[in-house]
């Protein structure tokens, strides 16, 4: 069983549209993040989600929504895509201090043409 | 502010041969230190953290990191590393705040 999935592995799409990404963890727990992988392996965090919380909001544009229905779920909704949002998006998980470590998700790859 | 620099971008050894990576960290108490990797198309795999007491930690795959306070350096070191070794290394902390702080990473590449 995967620890942290994401939907789907790839998504190439227009300039303007609106697209969802999907994210599951069946770890248990509390804490869900977001990142950004730009084209230079940067990794950034976009935002975290504690108890249908937002704790963290990095300064991205608000056409970037997290929608988290429970716990266990943390989805990325992006309205009107720009050819600079093309990236890999990562998903991860963590227990409330991150001690255990930070559970990442195998990524999906968005490519805004 | 919390910040990682990793000081290089691309490392090649040789296959067998010692490996250690460089990572360096800004931060005003004593962070929570992680190595991530990732092989080409895959997510980020945990390979060790430290969080306090040993300074020297034992992670996955034959990988171990020091954490040194007065250099404010955590760097990654395997004694002999193999082709399947090939991949980006990430160094993480978490300070204050939720969620990760990552360096640049460092590209690893492996002579036969």
């Amino acid at each position: 069983d995967t620890a942290v999935s994401q939907t789907p592995k790839y998504l190439v799409t227009q300039m303007g549209n609106d697209k969802s990404i999907k994210c599951e963890q069946n770890l248990g727990h509390d804490t869900m993040y977001w990142y950004k992988q730009d084209s230079k392996k940067f990794l950034k965090i976009m935002f975290s989600y504690n108890n249908k919380e937002l704790i963290i909001n990095e300064t991205v544009p608000n056409r970037f929504s997290p929608k988290s229905p429970d716990k266990a779920h943390l989805n990325l909704h992006i309205n009107s895509l720009e050819l600079g949002d093309s990236a890999v998006y990562f998903c991860a998980s963590s227990s409330g201090t991150g001690s255990g470590g930070y559970t990442f998700g195998s990524g999906t790859r968005l490519t805004v043409v | 502010a919390q910040s990682v620099t990793q000081p290089d971008i691309h490392i090649t050894v040789s296959e067998g041969a010692s490996l250690e990576l460089r990572c360096n960290y800004s931060y005003g108490a004593t962070p929570y230190l992680f190595w991530y990797v990732q092989s080409p198309g895959q997510g980020l795999q945990l390979l060790l953290k430290y969080f306090s007491g040993d300074t020297l930690v034992q992670g996955i795959k034959g990988f171990e990191a020091e954490f040194k306070r007065s250099q404010s350096s955590f760097n990654l070191r395997k004694p002999s590393v193999h082709w399947s070794d090939a991949a980006e290394y990430f160094c993480a902390l978490r300070g204050g705040a939720d969620g990760l702080t990552f360096g640049k990473g460092t590209h690893l590449i492996i002579q036969p």
